[in-house]
C-alpha cells in the first residue's frame, strides 16, 4: 500500500513535447505539493495545493500547470517541453497543523533530449 | 530569503558515530526536519525538532538544536552500511509562510 504513488517512475521525451505527471495519496492528507530536485540533489519546492486550492506557487514557467481534481490527487502537466526542465520530479503530501511533515512519492526522473 | 546550509559530504567507517550539521537563518522557525534519501527513492522523514526543544533521540538518533546559533545536527550511533545515503536538513518557519526550505544534502558514505 503506497502512501504516496507517482506515474511515471521515468518519463523520457523530444524537446517541445508536452507531458503529464499523476500522484495520488492515500493518506487521508488535505495538502499536497510538487518539487523539483535537480542533479546536485537541490530540492525546490514548485507548487503546494491545499482541499485542491493552489496556496504556493514558486517562480515557476507558465509552462508547468498543476491540477488538483480532488484532495488525494496532484498531476503536473507541462508544455513545450525544454531541456533545462530535465529533473526528477517529486510529488509530497502532508497534514495541516502537523508541522508540515512531508510524505515523499518516489520521484519521476524526466530527461528531455 | 530563507536559507539552510549543510556540508556536502561525510564519510565514517562502520560503527563509529556519524554527526551530520546544519545552519538556517530563519529565526521564526518552528519545526527542524532531517530527511534521509537513498539512491532511486523519494526523501523519507527521520526525525524532527520542535524549535522550544533542545534535544531529541529516537533510537540510533540523536538531534542537537541550538537556536541561538541557528544549528542543527543529526548524530547517527553506530553507524551502518545501510545508512549510507543523503540526509536533509529542513525547517519551516513563519517568515518563509510555513513552506519547508531543504539544504543542499549531506552524502554519508559508511565505509565497511
Amino acid at each position: 500500500d503506497t502512501a504516496v504513488s507517482q506515474t511515471p517512475k521515468y518519463l523520457v521525451t523530444q524537446m517541445g513535447n508536452d507531458k503529464s505527471i499523476k500522484c495520488e495519496q492515500n493518506l487521508g492528507h488535505d495538502t499536497m505539493y510538487w518539487y523539483k530536485q535537480d542533479s546536485k540533489k537541490f530540492l525546490k519546492i514548485m507548487f503546494s495545493y491545499n482541499n485542491k486550492e493552489l496556496i504556493i506557487n514558486e517562480t515557476v514557467p507558465n509552462r508547468f500547470s498543476p491540477k488538483s481534481p480532488d484532495k488525494a490527487h496532484l498531476n503536473l502537466h507541462i508544455n513545450s517541453l525544454e531541456l533545462g526542465d530535465s529533473a526528477v520530479y517529486f510529488c509530497a503530501s502532508s497534514q495541516a497543523g502537523e508541522g508540515e511533515k512531508l510524505f515523499f512519492g518516489s520521484g519521476t526522473q524526466l530527461s528531455v533530449l | 530569503g530563507e536559507d539552510v546550509e549543510q556540508s556536502l559530504f561525510l564519510s565514517v567507517r562502520e560503527g563509529d558515530s556519524s554527526v551530520i550539521n546544519c545552519t538556517y537563518t530563519d529565526s521564526s522557525s518552528t519545526y527542524l526536519y532531517w530527511y534521509k534519501q537513498e539512491p532511486g527513492a523519494g526523501l523519507q522523514l527521520l526525525t524532527y525538532i520542535f524549535s522550544n526543544m533542545d534535544m531529541k533521540q529516537d533510537q540510533r538518533l540523536t538531534v542537537l538544536l541550538n537556536k541561538k546559533d541557528k544549528h542543527l545536527s543529526l548524530r547517527i550511533a553506530d553507524t551502518q552500511t545501510g545508512d549510507s545515503a543523503i540526509y536533509f536538513c529542513a525547517e519551516s518557519g513563519r517568515t518563509g509562510g510555513f513552506k519547508t526550505i531543504f539544504g543542499a544534502g549531506t552524502r554519508l558514505f559508511v565505509k565497511a
